[in-house]
């Protein structure tokens, strides 16, 4: 799978839109672009994911890049129940690896009140 | 619906010992996952499989074994754990790649804390 890159942690305050960047220069033209996040002490969650265009369903907003070699996840207003790791993963869709979500460290986000 | 869900919740075992890990779904979805997380790691699949009867490597399957004997249910087996070992383990489950119907949309389990002394 394509590597993706993103911050280490952010910070948002609560009620306030929060922009999560993800880079992914090496990706393919078969590459989806997932984000999951996960809860502390919890299994990871969908958010959402997208190929070329942007996305929106209720949990939030996904602005993908011409190129593609970048996509933004937008938390629309951020609550305290939105502090997570969020991950940017990178799905090929055909083959073998297209089984596979490829976890990285990804982004921790502190909401604060 | 329960979802999936993961037994136990949390097991301590000695080096050596051996235990399954029980993953079950309720969702009637084809897809199944293990996954191991350590401390301040991303998740890294160990094994999934695709169908009753059919099991498939991941990233990191050496010491584990796996075994779908029914839709529903898919465990995870440590022959002689290690300490390297020690880790939460999430399963997962999803529909086919097949389906357009859904997004490939992976739902996870509560997660074993599994600590190997």
């Amino acid at each position: 799978d394509a590597k993706t890159t993103q911050p280490n942690s952010m910070e948002s305050n609560e009620e306030e839109p929060v922009h999560l960047p993800c880079n992914h220069s090496t990706i393919s033209g078969t590459d989806y672009i997932h984000w999951y996040r996960q809860l502390p002490s919890q299994g990871p969650e969908y958010v959402i994911h997208g190929l070329t265009s942007n996305v929106n369903n209720r949990m939030a907003s996904l602005a993908i890049a011409e190129d593609r070699k970048s996509s933004t996840l937008i938390l629309h207003r951020a609550t305290l129940r939105d502090a997570a790791v969020y991950y940017c993963i990178l799905r090929d869709s055909y083959g073998a690896g297209s089984y596979q979500l490829t976890f990285g460290k990804g982004t921790k986000l502190s909401v604060i009140p | 619906n329960a979802g999936v869900t993961q037994t136990p919740k949390f097991r301590v075992l000695k080096t050596g010992q051996s235990m399954t890990l029980l993953c079950a779904q309720d969702m009637n979805h084809e897809y199944m996952y293990w996954y191991r997380q350590d401390p301040g790691m991303g998740l890294r699949l160990i094994h999934y499989s695709v169908g009753e009867g059919t099991t498939a490597k991941g990233e990191v399957p050496d010491g584990y074994n796996v075994s779908r004997l029914k839709k529903q249910n898919f465990l995870l087996g440590l022959e002689s754990a290690a300490p390297s070992q020690t880790s939460v383990y999430f399963c997962a489950s999803s529909y086919p790649l097949t389906r357009t119907d859904v997004p490939y949309e992976q739902y996870f389990g509560p997660g074993t804390r599994l600590t190997v002394t």
